[in-house]
């Protein structure tokens, strides 16, 4: 299958201070990519949806100015979490997919990264 | 709206049994796609198996399945011959053509007993 690549894996970072996830499709150009979030024995939870070149759509209740995202070429999207809190920690993973939802083609998943705020 | 329902938070199999993992769902796309994916312990989520929802016949790979019953809006998955490494978490999900995202249901934790 299609390899996904989130960096960095984990991350510990201090209160107040911003932090930069990184998502890239190594092997296809994906047309958009999601960002979920995920806590502790749940389900993921879809924070947005990018697609090239334009402005993320964000979920009701997802701060956008708080998790900027950027999707600035088909094989990398970047998730920022500005001035993070503890309540920010989480397990974030992103997803690529080479299609739209009219082609109903799978997303691909990175490794997650899981974000400690101290 | 869309939404995925599982409703077996956590399920016990004995090792080479089959088992079957309930998934439901409810969409108002008139065409749609349905995917289990599969998360061990370590975090990472990985596909399992794919059915577009205008498909005739049941998606199969290798020992997954899936039991689509388009009337009923269920897409259950299949596992046969369970092996101790089937141990994880399984997430139903749905991606519709107009409403152009992948949500998730709240996952099953499977058990595989030796």
């Amino acid at each position: 299958g299609a390899v996904v690549s989130q960096h960095p894996s984990w991350v510990i970072c201090k209160s107040g201070t911003s932090v930069k996830i990184e998502c890239r499709s190594l092997d296809f150009q994906a047309t958009t990519m999601f960002w979920y979030r995920q806590f502790p024995k749940q389900s993921l939870m879809l924070m947005a949806t990018s697609n090239e070149g334009s402005k993320a759509t964000y979920e009701q209740g997802v701060e956008k100015d708080k998790f900027l995202i950027n999707h600035a070429s088909l094989t990398l999207s970047t998730l920022t979490v500005t001035s993070a809190h503890p309540e920010d920690s989480s397990f974030y993973i992103c997803s690529a997919s080479t299609g739209t939802g009219l082609e109903n083609t799978e997303a691909f998943f990175g490794q997650g990264t899981r974000l400690t705020v101290v | 709206a869309q939404k995925i329902t599982q409703t077996q938070p956590g399920m016990f199999v004995q090792e080479k049994e089959a088992v079957t993992l309930d998934c439901t769902y409810d969409t108002s796309d008139p065409s749609y796609g349905l995917f289990w994916y599969k998360q061990p312990s370590s975090g990472e989520m990985i596909f399992l198996i794919y059915q577009g929802s205008y498909d005739q016949q049941n998606a199969t790979e290798g020992r997954y399945s899936l039991n689509f019953q388009k009337a009923r809006k269920s897409a259950n998955l299949v596992i046969s011959a369970s092996q101790l490494g089937d141990s994880a978490m399984y997430f139903c999900a749905m991606r519709g053509n107009r409403d152009d995202k992948i949500i998730f249901g709240k996952g099953t934790r499977l058990h595989i007993l030796p």
